[in-house]
């Protein structure tokens, strides 16, 4: 149980253009996703907080209007990198905690994004 | 601030060598320690969580232990198949589930 899944796993666009990341938690309800990104050989950063049904949380330094985050049910959240920059290629991870569960998170498989 | 301190960065050890990692925080008020595995390219994959001091638990060659302070991964007998990113990350008071992540301890077991 508690699986968690990306997609895609690995994309490649061209500067400028959009980019949507899924993820969605396959056996169980997640009230709250997280969402995170790291570079190579450092630690996870968290972006935001996404909460079912309401507008998500974002963390100092993130800008809001260009990682538009949307957590329409409780499987599914998604991430859309908005005319996106060379320096926007990174790994984007996603996580998910069972609703009613303390704090444990499981996280997707994670997708590079490369923007050319 | 809440800061989560993991040491060694790097550690190599024999096939069979015993070791152990080590996760430092200070937080204004712990409500849980987890330890996870990354491998390269992947999502970190749940080991344990701890939620207060003396407590431990097992998997397999792996043992996570809790002080006041700080939390220890031990590794009995590791084999090359260990070989991975182990990261902790705390869960603070006050916090809705957001963790905090330290940098990694990367491990290779060398067959």
């Amino acid at each position: 149980g508690a699986v968690v899944s990306q997609h895609p796993s690995w994309v490649i666009c061209k500067s400028g253009t959009s980019v949507k990341i899924e993820c969605r938690s396959l056996d169980f309800q997640a009230t709250t996703m997280f969402w995170y990104r790291q570079f190579p050989k450092q630690s996870l950063m968290l972006m935001a907080t996404s909460n079912e049904g309401s507008k998500a949380t974002y963390e100092q330094g993130v800008e809001k209007d260009k990682f538009l985050i949307n957590h329409a049910s409780l499987t599914l959240s998604t991430l859309t990198v908005t005319s996106a920059h060379p320096e926007d290629s990174s790994f984007y991870i996603c996580s998910a905690g069972r609703s009613g569960s303390p704090a444990e998170q499981y996280f997707g498989p994670g997708t590079r994004l490369t923007v050319t | 601030e809440d800061q989560v301190t993991q040491s060694p960065e790097a550690l190599r050890l024999q096939e069979g060598e015993s070791s152990s990692l080590n996760c430092s925080y200070t937080v204004s008020g712990l409500r849980g320690l987890f330890w996870y595995r990354q491998d390269p390219g992947k999502g970190p994959e749940f080991l344990f969580t701890l939620y207060s001091a003396g407590e431990e638990k097992e998997k397999e060659r792996l043992k996570a232990t809790l002080t006041k302070k700080e939390s220890f991964l031990h590794i009995t007998a590791p084999k090359p198949e260990d070989s991975a990113t182990y990261l902790c990350a705390v869960l603070v008071s006050g916090s809705a589930r957001q963790l905090t992540f330290g940098s990694g301890t990367q491990l290779t077991v060398l067959p």
